[in-house]
């Protein structure tokens, strides 16, 4: 079964700093992997995702992520961190079953920035 | 940006009592599904629904759950009699084909007491 995770639980920057937020997975074929923001209160938003091609994947608020078969990893950057980035950050490994894609979290990484 | 819907924010249950969870995905979206998260812990995979049927559901998903799209714009979850395990924060979230974007809803925090 496929599994992700994500080994810090807690990160603080200084804003404008830069940041990478750290994602391994196991899975057994080519995954289809996400990274997802929670704010407080605030649903799940897809920041970027990996299909196909391209290892470097662009997002949306300035971030990136990178693809490394042969690490099994799928690390967030962003070359400089704005306080309003502090939130809980999910990466998410997806398989489609065939009648449905289905998602696997990692257990997320509390991001604080501080001014 | 199109946005799931889902309602209440907050709803507070007796253990023992049936809750119904209620979501609108997206208008032309095929794909529905629940998602929970217990405090502090991961976002876990509950049901998906498409073609008026559940085509994948988890092992937390047992006989107490159901879900229902009881009209061309609502999807339901009810939990049949609530356990005190249930509390969680429950996210509805949909998209258009099995490899496109999935959006999620805000969530219903549940709290059972």
């Amino acid at each position: 079964a496929q599994s992700v995770t994500q080994p810090d639980i807690h990160i603080t920057v200084s804003e404008g700093a830069s940041l990478e937020l750290r994602c391994n997975y196991s899975y057994g074929a080519t995954p289809y992997l996400f990274w997802y923001v929670q704010s407080p209160g605030q649903g799940l938003q897809l920041l970027l995702k990996y299909f196909s091609g391209d290892t470097l994947v662009q997002g949306i608020k300035g971030f990136e992520a990178e693809f490394k078969r042969s690490q099994s990893s799928f690390n967030l950057r962003k070359p400089s961190v704005h306080w309003s980035d502090a939130a809980e950050y999910f990466c998410a490994v997806g398989i489609n079953t065939g009648t449905a894609s289905k998602l696997t979290f990692g257990t997320g990484t509390r991001l604080q920035v501080t001014l | 940006e199109p946005e799931v819907t889902q309602t209440p924010s907050h709803q507070v249950t007796q253990m023992g009592q049936e809750v119904i969870l209620r979501c609108v995905p997206i208008s032309n979206h095929l794909y529905f599904y629940w998602y929970r998260q217990i405090l502090g812990q991961k976002v876990e995979f509950l049901v998906s629904f498409y073609n008026n049927e559940i085509s994948e559901k988890s092992e937390i998903f047992d006989d107490q759950f159901s879900v229902e799209r009881p009209d061309g714009s609502n999807f339901t979850l009810k939990i049949r009699s609530t356990k005190l395990e249930d509390s969680a924060m429950y996210f509805c979230a949909s998209n258009r084909g099995r490899e496109e974007k999935l959006f999620f809803g805000s969530g219903t925090q549940l709290s059972v007491l």
